[in-house]
């Protein structure tokens, strides 16, 4: 069974402060991560996706990865009220299989 | 078109009744997937669909449900005898899967059919 676990939250963060979303997985031989970010009563949007070890960075958007602990990060810098919103952590396996396990979800509130 | 297109966005049924919800997908995406997402749930995967190869059924949840896809084209998610526990929202999303890297992964998802089983 594939898991893959983030914390419900809601997690709470003051306007221009940096939110930590986290996800882990169970499956070792995952190899491609993806975060997307779902407002409410909306359908889910990709913000970034990785594959390597360490960070890669888009605008205010840090993704962070760490194989061997079997974690993958999100970081948002200087956040925005309508940063505000669930965001998703999915995981796909590795031997070019298409279906990703999807995590439940953190959501955020981001206050001015 | 320009995006993955539901229909429709919202059905009220009752218990017992059969549901049929359509999905199309963005041209050229050879990948389709259904997924349930029920309140404050994430994201169930339901079938996959991959060009002209058999569908993976392993989310199906029960006989109940079931899906077909001609080719590349609409899909569309039959829910039979429906029952209250099947109220969700169920999203349908398509993947290029040509490309470079992740890219061809990233899943596109429409906006949903939001079923209601009274």
């Amino acid at each position: 069974q594939k898991e893959v676990e983030q914390n419900s939250g809601p997690l709470s963060v003051p306007e221009g402060a940096i939110a930590s979303l986290n996800c882990t997985y169970s499956d070792r031989g995952s190899q491609s991560f993806f975060w997307y970010r779902q407002y409410s009563g909306k359908s889910p949007e990709l913000i970034m996706f990785i594959y390597s070890n360490g960070d890669k960075e888009d605008g205010r958007f840090t993704a962070q990865l760490n194989k061997a602990s079997q974690y993958v990060s999100l970081l948002i810098r200087d956040s925005q009220p309508s940063d505000s919103a669930t965001y998703l952590c999915a995981v796909e396996a590795s031997g070019g299989s298409y279906i990703p396990t999807f995590g439940r979800g953190t959501s955020l509130i981001v206050h001015p | 078109g320009a995006g993955v297109s539901q229909s429709p966005s919202n059905k009220v049924t009752e218990k017992g009744k059969d549901v049929e919800l359509r999905c199309d997908p963005i041209s050229g995406h050879t990948a389709l997937y259904w997924y349930r997402q029920r309140l404050g749930q994430g994201l169930e995967f339901l079938i996959y669909f991959q060009g002209n190869s058999a569908p993976d059924k392993s989310g199906l949840p029960s006989d109940r449900f079931s899906a077909e896809r001609t080719g590349e084209s609409v899909s569309t998610l039959t829910i039979q005898r429906t029952q209250q526990e099947d109220s969700a929202v169920y999203l349908c999303a398509s993947i290029p899967t040509t490309g470079t890297g992740l890219a061809k992964n990233i899943q596109y998802f429409g906006a949903g059919t939001r079923l209601s089983v009274l």
